[in-house]
């Protein structure tokens, strides 16, 4: 079946330490997200791409990093330049065609 | 500029009484509105979406969704609630030309026996 692996579903780190989270989809899709989900703030975008070797700036993408080498993949590095790295992590694709987002199941990061 | 409004932050209703959840966009051409669903620790799940035609679409688990363009708004309802739609709702809309959703900042329902 069709879908979007986010791995891990859990991960702690040490604070000023590096961390890459893993956003793999075989449904061909060609634009993929990140979104970082506080309680009570929603869906805040951090980073976007819309086709391989290109990405663009969210809302919030300061501290993170993104690459897209791959249609299948989208890490996101959250940096020791994140004041506030804590939070839950979703994935997203899409096509173009606006058909709406298809998610990962999150990753809940806890930096200590 | 788009953009997602839901009015209630929280709604607490009981089991087998009806919802409705308000959302209301800003667009600037045709919209697509989605309505997706949130259980804890979990991902979104897609629960219907409206491109075009018949205003009123269906979507899982029993919900449907009425979009009315001159009140700029897709209101999500279902007529008796199951305690396992407790979860947060997010409306978004997006548009042909535009895939990038925006999302408003979800309301969160709660079921009480």
């Amino acid at each position: 079946d069709g879908g979007i692996t986010q791995s891990p579903k859990y991960l702690f780190r040490k604070e000023g330490q590096n961390v890459t989270l893993s956003c793999e989809q075989n449904l061909n899709h060609d634009a993929m997200y990140w979104y970082r989900q506080d309680p009570g703030q929603g869906l805040r975008l951090i980073y976007y791409s819309q086709i391989v070797n290109d990405f663009q700036k969210g809302d919030i993408a300061e501290g993170y990093s993104v690459s897209r080498e791959k249609k299948e993949s989208f890490p996101l590095t959250v940096t020791s330049a994140q004041k506030n790295p804590t939070a839950f992590y979703l994935c997203a694709s899409s096509m173009r065609s606006g058909n709406g987002y298809t998610f990962g199941s999150g990753t809940r990061l806890t930096v200590v | 500029a788009q953009s997602v409004t839901q009015p209630d932050i929280h709604i607490t209703v009981s089991e087998g009484a009806s919802l409705e959840l308000r959302c209301n966009y800003s667009y600037g051409a045709t919209p697509y509105l989605f309505w997706y669903v949130q259980s804890p620790g979990q991902g979104l799940q897609l629960l219907l979406k409206y491109f075009s035609g018949d205003t009123l679409v269906q979507g899982i688990k029993g919900f449907e969704a009425e979009f009315k363009r001159s009140q700029s708004s897709f209101n999500l309802r279902k007529p008796s609630v199951h305690w396992s739609d407790a979860a947060e709702y997010f409306c978004a809309v997006g548009g042909v030309n535009d895939y990038k959703l925006s999302f408003g900042a979800g309301t969160t329902v709660t079921v009480r026996a």
